[in-house]
């Protein structure tokens, strides 16, 4: 069984850009999740889809957006990038509410 | 604020010994519990989870959660230099659509040969 799926692994983006992260959950997974990571703030949440709909979101400004598609697969986007989105943004996918969340690789977004 | 906190570390242990890794949390509203753990440069990967007050073992792993303390934790037998590593402890609300993680910063434990 294929695991969670994220491309791009690596993004390298100027200041000022925007950015869209893909996650393809584990087959059968209807909730996925998203996290940034950085050494100083650990993994923050930023938002959770469940069947297409937002159902809960971090605080994070409005620049950060997701949407999920009715095959689950979910995207991110970034807007007006600053240095300080510079992260690891992992997707989480889960079966459901209150179930295990498996993680993909990740995907190491560079603002220069 | 829903916190989760876990003592930084480093933890060092040597090879063959116990680890004992600890984690607390804010929200009494709680309900499921998660150790992960984190390689440099990887992605975590879930060890265990604990819903129940008391132990779950799994192999040369325990988790340990008591409610009332709001306090869980994460014992490693046998402790091999493959397993350190940064363990993330994370806490789900489970509550209305409060489906997502809180984790800690993380304990980096270090096991010597």
């Amino acid at each position: 069984k294929a695991g969670v799926t994220q491309t791009p692994r690596y993004l390298i983006k100027t200041r000022g850009q925007q950015v869209t992260l893909s996650c393809s959950p584990i087959s059968g997974h209807r909730s996925v999740s998203w996290y940034q990571q950085t050494p100083g703030q650990g993994l923050q949440f930023l938002f959770e889809y469940f069947s297409e709909t937002q159902r809960n979101k971090g605080n994070f400004p409005g620049r950060f957006s997701g949407r999920q598609f009715s095959n689950s697969r979910s995207e991110m986007n970034v807007s007006t990038l600053e240095l300080g989105d510079s992260a690891l943004y992992l997707c989480a996918s889960s079966y459901g509410r209150n179930t295990e969340a498996f993680f993909g690789q990740g995907t190491r977004l560079t603002v220069v | 604020q829903k916190e989760v906190e876990q003592n930084s570390g480093p933890l060092s242990v040597p090879e063959g010994a116990i680890a004992s890794l600890n984690c607390t949390y804010s929200d009494r509203g709680s309900q499921s519990f998660f150790w992960y753990r984190q390689y440099s440069g990887k992605s975590p990967e879930l060890i265990m989870f604990i819903y129940s007050n008391g132990d779950k073992e799994d192999g040369r792993f325990t988790a340990q959660l008591n409610k009332a303390s709001q306090y869980v934790s994460l014992l490693i037998r046998d402790s091999q230099p493959s397993d350190s590593a940064t363990y993330l402890c994370a806490a789900q609300s489970g509550r209305g659509s409060q489906g997502n993680l809180i984790f800690g910063k993380g304990t980096k434990l270090s096991v010597k040969p």
